[in-house]
């Protein structure tokens, strides 16, 4: 079965500062990998997904980046931190090519605080 | 691009009741609606999807219709429980890559 991982799990940073997370999935190859944005009591934003490596779409323009260094490990970045920037980070996949399959599942989320 | 709006926002219902949580989305090419249960603190979980091709489906005490024609589709939970209590998330695709979510229906069942 696949599993996806995210760490750190939590977060605290000040503004500023940089930023690294990471998401990888275990059980598939191909994948589509996804990063979304949930701030407190809101919905879901996408910020950036990728159909393979070095294959990035950007949803939103912001002071965040992503990678696809490797086929399952999607990694957002940033090099300053903005207060705004708070929030819970959720990476998500489903099935790439050739299999490709709509279902999408997320992983645990990682809970920024930007101070 | 797509929209999505979800109704209503907050839902509270008591034990035993249905809970009904409607959704419309503004691009007609879109094909696949799935919905997400979010307990708080947790990751959005899928319980339940549609693809365009069908109108209903159900899965125990869960249901979901989609009217393509009036581009809707709606989430139904009969004989709620209180651990049906959770932020339910609405979505649509036409791709598989791009989802628009809905901004989330607030749902407490009262024992």
């Amino acid at each position: 079965s696949q599993t996806i991982h995210q760490w750190p799990a939590t977060l605290v940073q000040p503004v500023g500062s940089p930023l690294s997370l990471e998401c990888t999935v275990e059980g598939t190859s191909n994948p589509n990998l996804y990063w979304y944005r949930q701030a407190a009591g809101r919905g879901l934003q996408l910020l950036f997904y990728s159909v393979g490596i070095g294959q990035i779409s950007s949803e939103v323009p912001q002071n965040l980046s992503a990678s696809r260094p490797q086929d399952r490990q999607f990694i957002l970045s940033s090099k300053k931190l903005l207060l705004s920037d708070s929030g819970f980070y959720l990476c998500a996949w489903n099935k790439g090519r050739p299999l490709f399959d709509y279902e999408q599942y997320f992983g645990p989320g990682t809970r920024l605080t930007v101070t | 691009g797509e929209n999505v709006e979800q109704h209503p926002s907050t839902l509270s219902v008591q034990e035993g009741d249905s809970a009904v949580i409607k959704c419309t989305y503004s691009d007609s090419a879109s094909n696949y609606f799935p919905w997400y249960k979010q307990e708080l603190g947790k990751r959005p979980q899928l319980i339940i999807d549609i693809r365009s091709n069908v109108g209903e489906k159900k899965d125990q005490r869960i249901a979901v219709t989609l009217n393509k024609t009036a581009k809707h589709f709606s989430l139904h939970i009969t004989e709620t429980q209180p651990e049906d209590s959770a932020v339910y998330f609405c979505a649509a695709t036409n791709t598989g890559n791009q989802f628009y979510f809905g901004t989330g229906t607030s749902l407490t069942v009262i024992p």
